[in-house]
């Protein structure tokens, strides 16, 4: 099955400092690579995701890469502010109409400093 | 108005009990899954239904029965509960059963002591 590898488990930026999270997926037939915010105490909520067919994404302030060949993308914060404070989930699944599963990394923790 | 709602928001039990979360949508989608965070907030799939068909059944202790009576709504139901089970039960619900762009509830804290 798909396993999802996600660095640094930890990150404290200074505010206004770009944030940059990792993540390996090891099934190749993975096509969704969705990312998720965790607010303490909240529901996980989807902040960007891509699809296997683009390299690149970005939404304001927040970007994602995928590189296939290498089985790896990244989330890019930038101009970081205390709100961006939160837990960070990748995740990557096989998207297919039989049912999708999305198998999650195990989580940033990013603590923006003002 | 909320899109996913659980309930209750919170639950404490003891061992050896038997509870139920309740979960609701009016997204109108029609996937909806069973989530598991434990406490290193590790979040691991247990169920996934489409219009009130199992999709997906991770390896999940028969003690946990889902139940969907129609496409908004996903139960979870917990036999003989056990000191493992403590964690944070989140349902989520997605348009199609492709998955994408899930839509998570806000959580039900379930402790068991």
């Amino acid at each position: 099955g798909e396993n999802v590898e996600q660095h640094p488990s930890t990150l404290s930026v200074q505010e206004g400092d770009s944030a940059v999270i990792k993540c390996t997926y090891s099934d190749s037939a993975s096509n969704y690579f969705p990312w998720y915010k965790q607010e303490l105490g909240k529901r996980p909520q989807l902040i960007i995701d891509i699809r296997s067919n683009v390299g690149e994404k970005k939404d304001q302030r927040i970007a994602v890469t995928l590189n296939k060949t290498a089985k790896h993308f990244s989330l890019h914060i930038t101009e970081t502010q205390p709100e961006d404070s939160a837990v960070y989930f990748c995740a990557a699944a096989v998207s297919k109409a039989a049912g999708n599963k999305l198998t999650f990394g195990g989580g940033t923790r990013v603590l923006v400093k003002p | 108005d909320t899109a996913v709602s659980q309930t209750p928001k919170y639950l404490v039990t003891q061992m050896g009990n038997d509870k139920s979360i309740k979960c609701e949508q009016n997204l109108g989608h029609d996937t909806m899954y069973w989530y598991k965070q434990d406490s290193k907030k590790f979040l691991k799939i247990m169920f996934s239904y489409n219009n009130k068909e199992l999709i997906i059944n991770e390896t999940v202790p028969n003690r946990f029965s889902p139940k969907s009576p129609d496409k908004a709504h996903l139960n979870l139901h917990i036999n003989s509960l056990e000191l493992g089970d403590s964690a944070v039960y989140f349902c989520a619900s997605s348009l199609s059963p492709t998955g994408e762009r899930a839509f998570f509830g806000q959580g039900t804290r379930l402790t068991v002591v």
